[in-house]
């Protein structure tokens, strides 16, 4: 049983630049949830999605954005990357509102 | 004032040895509680979840909350050089959005 996976595993961007993450949850979950983790920190919430619509948002900005898919996997996006938005960028998925399991992450570093 | 407060270590302790990490929050709405391992460069390993206060057990990890005192713990028993990593706390009012400690780096010594 594949657990959730995460794509690319690592990649750079300059400024300005737009990026898309990918996330394919465990197999019979159908919840998906974005974080950042940056350097040192414990991750922060940026937004959930179930049936294919945004259930409840972080306080990130309008930049990132987000979509879920009929088969579930979901697609973060984030437009205009500042030198901030560099972190490990993790999905978990989850099914009726129980434990939430994490993917392995993306890092992205924005130069 | 954080919303979840963790202790930051680092934290070193020798092969066999109990581990203790805590975590304390102020958001009294809270009542779902985890506990996950992260090792370098990699995902969030869940390890407890526990709903409401009280104690839970599994293998040689016992997670404690106690919700008067706003306050959880994680003690790992028998403690492994394998149980090196970071290990964070989270908590969530509704089961959507998680909150995290900022997380409390353990060195185990063989």
């Amino acid at each position: 049983d594949a657990g959730v996976t995460q794509s690319p595993t690592h990649l750079i961007k300059t400024r300005g630049q737009q990026v898309t993450l990918r996330c394919s949850p465990k197999s019979g979950h159908d919840t998906v949830s974005w974080y950042q983790q940056a350097l040192g920190q414990g991750p922060q919430f940026i937004f959930q999605y179930y049936e294919e619509e945004e259930r409840q948002r972080g306080n990130f900005p309008d930049r990132f954005s987000g979509h879920q898919f009929p088969n579930y996997s979901s697609e973060l996006n984030v437009n205009a990357l500042l030198l901030g938005d560099s972190a490990l960028y993790l999905c978990a998925s989850s099914f009726n509102l129980h434990e939430q399991y994490f993917g392995p992450g993306t890092r992205l570093t924005v130069t | 004032q954080k919303e979840v407060e963790q202790d930051p270590g680092p934290l070193s302790v020798p092969e066999g040895a109990i581990v203790s990490l805590n975590c304390t929050y102020s958001n009294s709405a809270f009542q779902y509680f985890m506990w996950y391992r992260q090792y370098s460069r990699k995902g969030p390993e869940l390890l407890m979840y526990t709903y409401s206060s009280g104690n839970k057990e599994d293998g040689r990890f016992t997670a404690q909350v106690d919700k008067s005192s706003k306050y959880i713990s994680l003690f790992i028993r028998d403690s492994q050089p394998s149980d090196s990593a970071t290990y964070l706390c989270a908590m969530s009012v509704d089961d959507y959005k998680l909150s995290f400690g900022a997380g409390t780096t353990v060195t185990v010594r063989a």
